[in-house]
């Protein structure tokens, strides 16, 4: 079946960049997002990227989509302690173990 | 998001015993999900609902059944609940788009 795989843990200081990585093994999906999931919460859309686009910037996240290998990506810059978090990425149902970004002040 | 709510937020049971954990949505959205969230599985799809009366098995259906009798309601049963459906339980709902929305969860602890 479909496979959605990440790292476990990250760890950044603040204001360095964060890249978490994703792989996954359905290329049938639509869209692959990315979610957020702060302690005791649910998870929060962070945003999402269209199969047929390479790249999406929104602020401070970029997502790179790299569908040959398929791998994703998630780039968040200029980290802030309030990006400590769970992130998830995802195509439509099936989600990665996620990836637990410990942000250092 | 205030569109989409569950209920109880926290359950404590006994093996053997009924649960049945409401998902409750106000956006109309024609699809609804349920998965389970466990330490180093992420989310599992328990099952998932296209429209009323409409519903679908996902990855770990077993022990589960669900009903949705409204657009709004979608509800998740655990028939005789056993130690192993000790998990954080989420549902989600979809609209037109693939784009899933989360409730907040309910935490499920079968003793």
């Amino acid at each position: 079946g479909e496979d959605v795989e990440q790292s476990l843990f990250l760890s950044v200081r603040e204001g360095d960049s964060s890249v978490i990585n994703c792989t996954y093994t359905d290329s049938s999906s639509t869209y692959l997002y990315w979610y957020k999931q702060e302690p005791g919460a649910g998870l929060q859309l962070l945003t999402y990227i269209f199969s047929n686009m390479d790249m999406k910037q929104d602020q401070r996240l970029t997502v790179l989509l790299n569908k040959k290998d398929k791998h994703l990506s998630l780039r968040i810059a200029d980290t802030q302690t309030g990006d400590s978090a769970i992130y998830f990425c995802a195509d439509m149902l099936t989600f990665g173990g996620g990836t637990r970004l410990m942000v250092k002040p | 998001d205030a569109g989409i709510t569950q209920s109880p937020r926290h359950k404590v049971t006994e093996t053997g015993t009924p649960v049945t954990l409401r998902c409750h949505q106000t956006e109309n959205h024609r699809y609804m999900y349920w998965y389970r969230q466990d330490p180093g599985h992420g989310l599992r799809l328990i099952h998932y609902s296209y429209g009323v009366k409409d519903t679908d098995k996902g990855e770990v259906s077993d022990g589960y059944s669900v009903s949705r009798s409204k657009t709004e309601d979608f509800l998740l049963t655990l028939e005789s609940a056993t130690s192993s459906q000790t998990s954080v339980y989420f549902c989600a709902m979809a609209g037109s788009t693939d784009t899933q929305y989360f409730g907040p969860g309910t935490r499920l602890t079968v003793l």
